[in-house]
């Protein structure tokens, strides 16, 4: 079983600051990594899949990077819009599981 | 544009079986993709609980194989989950989703693209 662990738990940033947020596998999951985020009373929202490729309608403020175990979601420079809780995924293709992280919550500062 | 809309009843018994079903607007199911449901505790992190393809064939969360059934209606564009037995751990907003894929690099990625909004089911006597 692939275990994911996110850091940190909590993430304080101001307006207009770089956000740095990791991901960890337990093993290799190759680039079979996505990102979502998630606002309070909301379903998440897909950012990024295949570790680094930005799904339709995402600002490019939002990158991703790794490959194996780690993995890093960055946001350039952070809008208002952007406070929320950050969950990383791995895709295991077999058997075909799907694995979330704990998720980063990332506040403002 | 695709939507999913979970329903079914907020309110389960501890023992009881819970069902949901995902009404898929926008797409035809049988035209592709997997089709998966996923929940969150309140206050707590995703769990994916299992998918199905327009075929039937299913993949479940080992965690939770014992207990659920997926199971598809391709006549009403639906897919539906069963999770028995259930107790007030199960208490989550459950949601359904569309498992998109992309093919690059001699690869294929999944992930959920599509979700509906959610639907909280308490367990509780």
């Amino acid at each position: 079983e692939i275990v994911m662990t996110q850091s940190p738990a909590t993430l304080s940033v101001s307006p207009g600051e770089r956000a740095t947020l990791s991901c960890r596998a337990s093993q290799s999951v190759s680039s079979n990594l996505a990102w979502y985020q998630q606002k309070p009373g909301q379903a998440p929202r897909l950012l990024i899949y295949g570790a680094s490729t930005r799904a339709t309608g995402i600002p490019a403020r939002f990158s991703g990077s790794g490959s194996g175990t780690e993995f890093t979601l960055t946001i350039s420079s952070l809008q208002s819009e952007d406070f929320a809780v950050y969950y990383c995924q791995q895709y295991n293709n077999w058997p075909r599981i799907f694995t979330f992280g704990p998720g980063t919550k990332v506040d403002i500062k | 544009q695709v939507q999913l809309q979970e329903s079914g009843p907020g309110l389960v018994k501890p023992s009881e079986t819970l069902s949901l079903t995902c009404t898929v607007s926008g797409y035809s199911i049988s035209s592709g993709y997997y089709w998966g449901w996923i929940r969150q505790p309140p206050g707590k992190g995703l769990e994916w609980i299992g998918s199905i393809y327009h075929s039937g064939s299913t993949y479940y969360n080992p965690s939770l194989k014992s207990r659920v059934t997926i199971s598809v209606d391709t006549s009403k564009n639906q897919f539906s989950l069963k999770l028995s037995s259930v107790t007030a751990a199960d208490t989550a907003v459950y949601y359904c989703a569309r498992e998109g894929e992309d093919y690059s690099n001699l690869y294929y990625y999944y992930y959920m693209d599509v979700w509906g909004k959610g639907t909280t089911v308490t367990v509780s006597s």
